[in-house]
Order: C-alpha cells, then structure tokens, then sequence
C-alpha cells in the first residue's frame, strides 16, 4: 500500500520569505501523481500544485514550485514570498495511475509572521 | 458555477445513533468520494461512488455506506456511531473519464460530534 510522509508538524516564516514544506512518498508503482493541498481553518481543500511523475520538470504555479525527486521518492513544496494568506494546512497528496482515491500524509501547519 | 456542496455543516449525535451526511458534486462532476479527517490527521479515504455503484472502498467497516443518485449527489450513512467516529466528513467530486489526472475537487466538510 502508498504511504505518505510528512516529516514537519509546524513550521513557520515571515512574510516574504521562503518555506519549503516536505513530503516523501513510498510506492511501488513507476507512474503516478502527487499533490500539494492547501486547507485553511474554513476547512476546505483547495489544490495548490499537482505533478505527474512522468514528467521530470518541477511543477510550478506562480510562487509554488515543487522538487520532485522521483528516485528519493520526494516531494516537497516551496513557497516563495510568503504572504499572510498562505497560513494554512498543507498536505501532501498521492494517488496512483489506477485508482481514484488519494492518499494523504498527516499535513504540516503552516504559520506566517507579519 | 456551484461548487462541491455538503449539508448540514454541524452535527451532534449520540453513540449508537445513525446519521447521514449529503454532498451535491460540482456541475459537470460524476464521480464523489467521501474521506474522514479526523482531527489533527489527513484525510482517509471512505469510499467512492460512480455511477450509482461504489468502486473502490477504503478500510472502513460496513457501518459505514453510501449512496449515490441519478443526479450525481450522494449521501454517507453511518451505523451505531462510536466515539471515534468523531471527525470532518469531507466530499470530494470529479470526472470519472479523466482518470487518475482529474482533480477532486472539496466541498467544506461536516463536522460529525458524538458524544
């Protein structure tokens, strides 16, 4: 069964700084997809980046970037500029060529510092 | 353009109780997943629906089931509700023909407390 590990119960920066959120992964499976989820205290999970391990470039959505290391079974997100609104829970995400369900780590809270 | 929708918001309910839980998928979505988030966790996977039949389920005990209508919304019952049934209930709809690659997309969760 995919596992997924986020290593980081808190972490925090100030604004307009840079975090980088960890996540790694295990599976057998060679193709697959991982997630970064963003879930604020309204409680909804909102997508924040996606990546298909098929693909070698780092996924990148305005100050979201990802470095997908497929060998290390890596996956962490880095947050540039850092603004109050990102303050959240973050989770990491996978889920396999052929299934539906994702599997999530336990999240890390994300605090910013004015 | 509604997205993902679930009632009630809250919900109290006494140990040994049944409840039901409703979500509404986003326009155009044909598929609804249902997770459990307990508190301070990620979310688990419970089960999914698609055309009106479950297809995969999540390791969840049989007092836990599902339905899903001809208009893509679907309910999660729970039986003999525990203690540690105690947690957000979150939906998630998507397009089944878009496979592994489509996103699901949340609705805002219940909050399920029982006491």
């Amino acid at each position: 069964a995919q596992t997924v590990t986020q290593s980081q119960p808190e972490m925090s920066v100030q604004e307009a700084e840079t975090v980088t959120l960890s996540c790694t992964y295990d599976t057998s499976e060679s193709d697959y997809y991982l997630f970064w989820y963003k879930q604020p205290p309204s409680r909804q999970m909102i997508l924040v980046i996606r990546q298909e391990a098929y693909k070698q470039q780092n996924a990148t959505e305005n100050r979201f970037s990802v470095n997908f290391q497929k060998a290390a079974k890596s996956f962490s997100l880095k947050i540039s500029d850092s603004q109050l609104g990102d303050a959240a829970m973050y989770f990491c995400a996978y889920k396999g060529v052929g299934a539906q369900k994702l599997v999530f780590g336990q999240g890390t809270r994300l605090t910013i510092n004015p | 353009d509604a997205g993902v929708t679930q009632s009630p918001t809250h919900l109290i309910k006494t140990r040994g109780q049944q409840v039901t839980l409703r979500c509404s998928p986003k326009s155009g979505h044909d598929t609804v997943s249902w997770y459990q988030q307990a508190l301070g966790q990620g979310p688990q996977f419970i089960f999914q629906y698609y055309e009106e039949e479950e297809r995969q389920r999540g390791n969840f005990p049989d007092r836990f089931s599902g339905h899903q209508f001809p208009n893509y919304s679907s309910e999660l019952n729970v039986n003999a509700l525990l203690l540690g049934d105690s947690a957000l209930y979150l939906c998630a709809s998507s397009l089944f023909s878009s496979g592994a690659r489509g996103e699901q997309y949340f609705g805002p969760g219940t909050r399920l407390t029982v006491t």
